[in-house]
């Protein structure tokens, strides 16, 4: 059975640092894109960034809302996700989810067939 | 970025009904294009990807068409447990762009 379970979220200050993790389990990581999607309170769906499988060359992509102050990464002996976002805003309060791209054959950047439960991060001072 | 506007913003509609939900892409997407169903409390699901193939499971009521920048996903004959929002994602290039979403309700 195919699980992702987000860890890191909390409450940091605008300009501060926080580092998501993504454990997966029940699939072979390391050949799958992996994304973190967000949700803010009373917006739609917001893809983050992604990672395409080690095949791939982990190659990386941000949405412009993120670049240059988050990296995505991946540990594929951990099977595990990692979004580290630094120089937070307030507009980075969101429900963050990482997700698995439903193939590893048709291509990169495909939709999500499994998501985890996500982890609120809260920016405020 | 290509963004990508849904309507009706939310329905309400009888079981048994045909129910359908139209996506826009502001460029053309060729048929690079997803729908997920996400119910209260849970987290989305995909029911559709490139525009119209079912993903694994979900019930052939679902259906999806289109290419370029029109897209709909129609259900056949809404079920109770269909009432949902629902939301289209392109994925031609990054950003993987949602749409706003359209919730559907079960009169």
């Amino acid at each position: 059975e195919v699980q992702l379970l987000e860890s890191g979220g909390g409450l940091v200050q605008p300009g501060g640092s926080l580092r998501l993790s993504c454990a997966a389990s029940g699939f072979t990581f390391t050949r799958y894109d992996m994304s973190w999607v967000r949700q803010a309170p009373g917006k739609r769906l917001e893809w983050v960034s992604a990672i395409s499988g080690s095949d791939s060359g982990d190659s990386t992509y941000y949405a412009d809302s993120v670049k240059g102050r988050f990296i995505i990464s991946r540990d594929n002996s951990m099977s595990t996700l990692f979004l580290q976002m630094n120089s937070l805003r307030a507009e980075d309060t969101a429900v963050y989810y990482c997700a698995k791209g439903f193939s590893y054959t048709l291509g990169l950047l495909l939709p999500f067939d499994y998501w985890g439960q996500g982890t609120l991060v809260t920016v405020s001072s | 970025d290509i963004q990508m506007t849904q309507s009706p913003f939310s329905l309400s509609a009888s079981v048994g009904d045909r129910v359908t939900i139209t996506c826009r892409a502001r460029q053309g997407i060729s048929d690079y294009l997803a729908w997920y169903q996400r119910k209260p409390g849970e987290v989305p699901t995909l029911l559709i990807y490139a525009a119209s193939t079912l993903q694994s499971g979900v019930p052939s009521r679902f259906s999806g068409s289109g290419s370029g920048t029109h897209f709909t996903l129609t259900i056949s004959s809404l079920q109770p447990e269909d009432a949902a929002t629902y939301y289209c994602q392109k994925y031609n290039s990054a950003p993987l762009t949602f749409g706003g979403g359209t919730k559907v309700e079960i009169k």
